[in-house]
């Protein structure tokens, strides 16, 4: 089975611009989970999807959102960059959710100037 | 709120020694916990979970729900366990995993 991919790789972006990364899971794999992981706070949950529905959200801001298509693929925006949303940002597929093994993307490097 | 915490940031340790990454955690339920563990240019993969109580490459964990503590475990370190450990920890029933800062091991020749 093909792992989990993350497009793009890297991204530069400035402050106040917008961006969208996406996620495409494990063939079969319903649950996506995103998250945040930067040196001084390690990784921190953003969100997951099951089946096109939010069902889990972290503690972030509003201008952190997500989606899920029907295909169980899976798309994060965050609006009005800040120089602190500069992380990997990392997604995780499962089959059914959080108590399942994860599996996980590559990750997506983030820096806003 | 639930907290995993990783005490060490840096463990090195030399080939043929045991080696012990520390996890503690702060919840009051029945939580479940995992290590997963970084490879160099990897990606996070599961090593252990507690509920299936095996050992994955050498690596076991005891859940010790009186210290409140998922401990690390390997015998005989090997250069190839070189990688950065995380622990993490969530409710039964699909809630968000809470990582631990994570530990880097570095096994010396």
């Amino acid at each position: 089975k093909a792992g989990v991919t993350q497009t793009p790789r890297y991204l530069i972006k400035t402050r106040g611009q917008q961006v969208t990364l996406s996620c495409s899971p494990i063939s079969g794999h319903r649950s996506v989970s995103w998250y945040q992981q930067t040196p001084g706070q390690g990784l921190q949950f953003l969100f997951e999807y099951f089946s096109e529905t939010q069902r889990n959200k972290g503690n972030f801001p509003g201008r952190f959102s997500g989606r899920q298509f029907s295909n169980s693929r899976s798309e994060m925006n965050v609006s009005t960059l800040e120089l602190g949303d500069s992380a990997l940002y990392l997604c995780a597929s499962s089959s059914s959710g959080t108590t399942d093994t994860q599996y996980f993307g590559p990750g997506t490097r983030l820096t806003v100037l | 709120a639930q907290r995993v915490t990783q005490p060490e940031k840096l463990l090195s340790v030399f080939k043929g020694a045991p080696v012990e990454l520390k996890c503690n955690y702060s919840y009051s339920g029945s939580p479940e916990l995992f290590w997963y563990v970084q490879y160099s240019r990897q990606r996070l993969q599961l090593l252990l979970r507690h509920i299936s109580r095996e050992s994955i490459k050498g690596f076991t964990a005891d859940l010790n729900k009186g210290e409140t503590s998922f401990h690390l475990k390997k015998p005989f370190a090997q250069e190839e366990d070189s990688a950065m450990y995380y622990c993490a920890l969530n409710d039964p029933g699909n809630t968000p995993l809470v990582f631990g800062k994570g530990t880097r091991l570095s096994v010396i020749a």
